[in-house]
């Protein structure tokens, strides 16, 4: 058991540029989710995916995100036309089911400059 | 609505206990969690307890949960410098999987 691997673990990209991170879950685990941190706050819910299918998407994932988990294995999540307020620690998790305890990657840190 | 509230700041004697609370709106919240942060690090499972108990002891680590007043605790014993991190607590709502809410985090600081 390797743990919730994420890449990249930094990211600094100009305002306007797409930036697409990765997610890859424990082995065994069915369930994948994605979270944004900023400073000073808990993890927000952004969406989650039961094997390949896309369960729930939270508001706060706006047209210019998307993501996707092809194989039900590795996940991407791609943000588009960055701004500024996308600046954040984007985080994946995974669970297995039954059950909900949900580990946590390190995490990708994106700057927006 | 679902919002999960804490303390921002706890500061402790090493050797002390620590009990770091915070308060859920949702009644229909199944599992309470709580997840250690140390800086620059991800978030680290520490315990949870289903909503039907009211008690979870595990090590150092004691879990109270007051359903009615939709209050949760968690109390670490004999707390040492090592444990100096921010602890979210997080409702969920099923054991089949979905969204964890996480609350702002309280940072806990131990005085050597």
């Amino acid at each position: 058991d390797t743990g919730v691997s994420q890449n990249p673990r930094h990211k600094i990209t100009k305002r306007g540029q797409n930036v697409t991170f990765r997610c890859d879950p424990i082995s065994e685990h069915n369930r994948l989710y994605w979270y944004r941190q900023t400073l000073g706050q808990g993890p927000e819910f952004l969406t989650y995916f039961q094997n390949e299918a896309q369960l729930e998407k939270s508001r706060l994932l706006s047209d210019r995100f998307s993501a996707e988990r092809p194989k039900g294995s590795f996940s991407t999540l791609e943000i588009q036309r960055t701004e500024q307020g996308d600046s954040a620690m984007y985080l994946c998790a995974s669970s297995r089911t039954p059950g909900n305890e949900q580990f946590f990657g390190p995490g990708t840190r994106l700057t927006v400059l | 609505g679902e919002d999960v509230e804490q303390s921002l700041f706890l500061s402790v004697r090493e050797g002390d206990s620590s009990v770091i609370n915070c308060t859920y709106t949702d009644s229909s919240s199944t599992y309470l969690y709580w997840y250690k942060q140390e800086p620059g690090a991800g978030l680290q499972l520490l315990t949870y307890i289903f909503s039907n108990m009211d008690m979870k002891q595990d090590q150092r680590l004691t879990v109270l949960l007051n359903k009615k007043d939709k209050h949760l605790s968690l109390r670490i014993a004999d707390t040492q410098t090592g444990d100096s991190a921010i602890y979210f607590c997080a409702e969920s709502m099923g054991n089949q999987g979905g969204k964890l809410i996480f609350g702002q985090g309280t940072e806990l600081s131990v005085k050597p």
